[in-house]
């Protein structure tokens, strides 16, 4: 079975600090690992996925197939990057459904 | 592009009634799927259509829920009776490729 886990619900940092959301999966098969991201007041969207291996807004997250981790993480933290992130799963080709992990709430302070 | 479009955005209603939730996804989009949010439980998938097809409907919590796709641009989701722990948002969520694209949700409230 597949399982994704984000140990921290909620995650406070200071403007300009560094920033790590952690998530761990389980799963036997090659995933495939989104990170999805919800403003306040805002529909939840894609921000990153682990085949683009590309950085949105400062974000990168690595897949770690050792540790089965896909951690999200930023150098330095903005305000505006307070929100709820979700990391999430598919079993790899066989898109289908996502599974996702419980959120956490990301309070960047000024 | 309006991207998924759900109605109402808020609906209140009292214990025992009837509740439908509408859900327009994205043209061309072949996957949809409910979703429900709560603070206790973070977001569950309820169900997913596939061309329109149920495909997986392991997450509708009881017999109260139900969903239907008639076609590519309209799903329903409805609850009947509703109950007070119903209360959540419900997203609705159109994919292509990759890329799940959510609506804005519907805020629900059962008294």
């Amino acid at each position: 079975a597949q399982r994704v886990t984000q140990p921290e619900k909620l995650l406070s940092v200071f403007k300009g600090a560094p920033v790590e959301l952690k998530c761990n999966y389980s799963y036997s098969g090659s995933p495939e690992l989104f990170w999805y991201v919800q403003y306040s007041r805002q529909r939840l969207q894609l921000l990153l996925r682990h085949i683009s291996r590309e950085s949105i807004k400062g974000f990168t997250a690595d897949l770690n197939k050792g540790e089965t981790s896909f951690h999200l993480k930023k150098p330095f933290a903005q305000e505006e990057d307070s929100a709820m992130y979700y990391c999430a799963l598919s079993r790899g080709s066989t898109l289908g459904r996502l599974y996702f992990g419980r959120g956490t709430q990301l309070t960047v302070w000024p | 592009d309006a991207g998924v479009i759900q109605s109402p955005r808020h609906e209140v209603t009292e214990m025992g009634q009837e509740v439908t939730l509408r859900c327009k996804p994205i043209s061309g989009h072949d996957y949809l799927f409910w979703y429900r949010q709560t603070m206790m439980r973070g977001l569950e998938l309820l169900i997913y259509f596939n061309n329109n097809v149920p495909i997986d409907d392991s997450g509708m919590p009881e017999d109260r829920f139900s969903a239907k796709m008639p076609n590519a641009s309209f799903s329903t989701l409805k609850i009947q009776p509703s109950e007070p722990r119903d209360s959540a948002v419900y997203f609705c969520a159109s994919r292509r490729e990759y890329t799940q694209y959510f609506g804005p949700g519907t805020r629900l409230t059962v008294l």
